[in-house]
């Protein structure tokens, strides 16, 4: 079956610009993560989501990040005001409950 | 609290054993152990939960010690295969998101 799938793979956007990052999880899967992974580091925890409640957002850096998944399938992770701090490998993952993460492949952000 | 992983760095001959270590400075609920190759996607290999369950990757296994917040990735008899970023992350509850650490990078000279 389908795996995991993130939109775009890349995305190159200059600062002050908002980029919206898309998440299509496995069918059926009620747990969805965000993460974000700097080179040569383990993924960091963003924000997650049972169904389309937004269980944690505590990892979100600050208020120009928000995630959304309306009808508990797809999700859509916004970043407003780009920074050249935010260029970084963002990645979601989904589960069964309390079940082992599937990671997608990653949009690589680059902010010139 | 990021979990710390030892080493940071090993390097083996194939058919050697490594042993990664990963400690946490708070109670853990589960230990979540992940490896990742070079430009993929993190893939998961086991998870170890308080009271002993534990779920299992052919011809790798781990122990989770809840008193001593510590849990320990036993790779015997390494393959080329093995090579890649191995990655813990700790859940302090049911619920808790996953904290993962900064990884062991397992290299496996033929």
């Amino acid at each position: 079956g389908a795996g995991v799938s993130q939109s775009p793979r890349y995305k190159v956007t200059k600062r002050g610009q908002d980029v919206a990052l898309r998440c299509d999880p496995i069918s059926g899967h009620v747990s969805l993560y965000w993460y974000r992974q700097a080179l040569g580091q383990g993924p960091e925890f963003l924000t997650y989501f049972n169904y389309e409640a937004q269980q944690d957002k505590s990892g979100l850096p600050n208020d120009r990040f928000s995630a959304e998944r309306p009808e508990g399938s797809i999700s859509t992770l916004t970043i407003q005001r780009t920074e050249q701090r935010d260029s970084a490998m963002y990645r979601c993952a989904s589960s069964l409950p309390y079940n082992e993460q599937f990671f997608g492949p990653g949009t690589r952000l680059t902010v010139l | 609290q990021q979990p710390v992983q030892s080493p940071q760095a090993v390097i083996l001959r194939e058919g050697e054993d490594a042993v990664i270590n990963c400690s946490s400075s708070k109670a853990l609920y589960s230990v979540h152990w992940y490896r990742q190759k070079h430009g993929e996607a993190p893939v998961f290999l086991m998870i170890l939960l308080k009271g002993g369950e534990q779920k299992g990757h052919d011809k790798i296994s781990a122990s989770f010690n809840e008193k001593k917040q510590q849990s320990s990735l036993y790779l015997t008899a390494s393959q080329l295969s093995y090579s890649g970023t191995y990655f813990c992350g700790t859940e302090g509850g049911m619920d808790d998101k996953i904290i993962f650490g900064k990884g062991t990078r397992l290299h496996i000279l033929p």
